[in-house]
């Protein structure tokens, strides 16, 4: 079954405000959680690295005072696009890491489709 | 950093064929290489991954070979069926301890009944 789920699954919004989405970890308390975006016929791309209790790490060309993340618990991470304008529209994903311990083990979550009209 | 190309980037077989997906990396440190299935307005889902200490592995009609040397991995999918068409998506990771994976650029498997 799932082990990451996302919501909303699908989200439509105004341009200029803000939109937040949830990402919660089903089975596992997750220290660290991932943020992708990905738009139409492209691969995945990493926006941030969500750490439960301190700061996301961004990566570059990502805007930390756009795209809030916050991981206030060990189950729940998420990511409020702030101020969102038409180019914003996109399918974010979550993911977590695997529990084995084995490195680079990634489950990701259904997605959700932002808008911005 | 790490570097991955996927070919082909659309892939169209008749029903019961043979599918593969081929992937290079560029990073020799890299251990790990998961593959992904995307159905179309879903999240990627793991169906399958290989470690750099094994050369092939297999779980029924899908199996992922790893070249080393070479730094190549495949996918290979069997007798394929309409419920195979999705976008296909490589992967390496582990360079350097890293959880995060350096994704190809998708394969659009299309299966004609």
């Amino acid at each position: 079954g799932a082990v990451v789920s996302q919501h909303p699954s699908w989200v439509i919004c105004k341009s200029g405000t803000s939109v937040k989405i949830e990402c919660r970890s089903l089975d596992f308390q997750a220290t660290t959680m991932f943020w992708y975006r990905q738009f139409p016929k492209q691969s995945l791309m990493l926006m941030a690295t969500s750490n439960e209790g301190s700061k996301a790490t961004y990566e570059q060309g990502v805007e930390k005072d756009k795209f809030l993340i916050n991981h206030a618990s060990l189950t729940l991470s998420t990511l409020t696009v702030t101020s969102a304008h038409p180019e914003d529209s996109s399918f974010y994903i979550c993911s977590r890491a695997g529990t084995g311990g084995l490195v680079g083990e990634q489950y990701f979550g259904p997605g959700t489709r932002l808008t911005v009209t | 950093g790490e570097n991955v190309e996927q070919h082909p980037s659309t892939l169209s077989v008749q029903e019961g064929d043979s599918a593969v997906i081929k992937c290079t990396y560029s990073d020799s440190a890299s251990n790990y290489f998961p593959w992904y299935k995307q159905e179309l307005g879903k999240g990627p889902q793991l169906i399958i991954d290989i470690r750099s200490n094994v050369g092939e592995k297999k779980d029924q009609r899908i199996a992922v070979t790893l070249n080393k040397t070479a730094k190549h991995f495949s996918l290979h999918i069997t007798e394929t069926q309409p419920e195979d068409s999705a976008v296909y998506f490589c992967a390496a990771s582990g360079s350097g301890g890293s959880y995060i994976p350096t994704f190809g650029r998708g394969t659009s498997l299309i299966v004609h009944p």
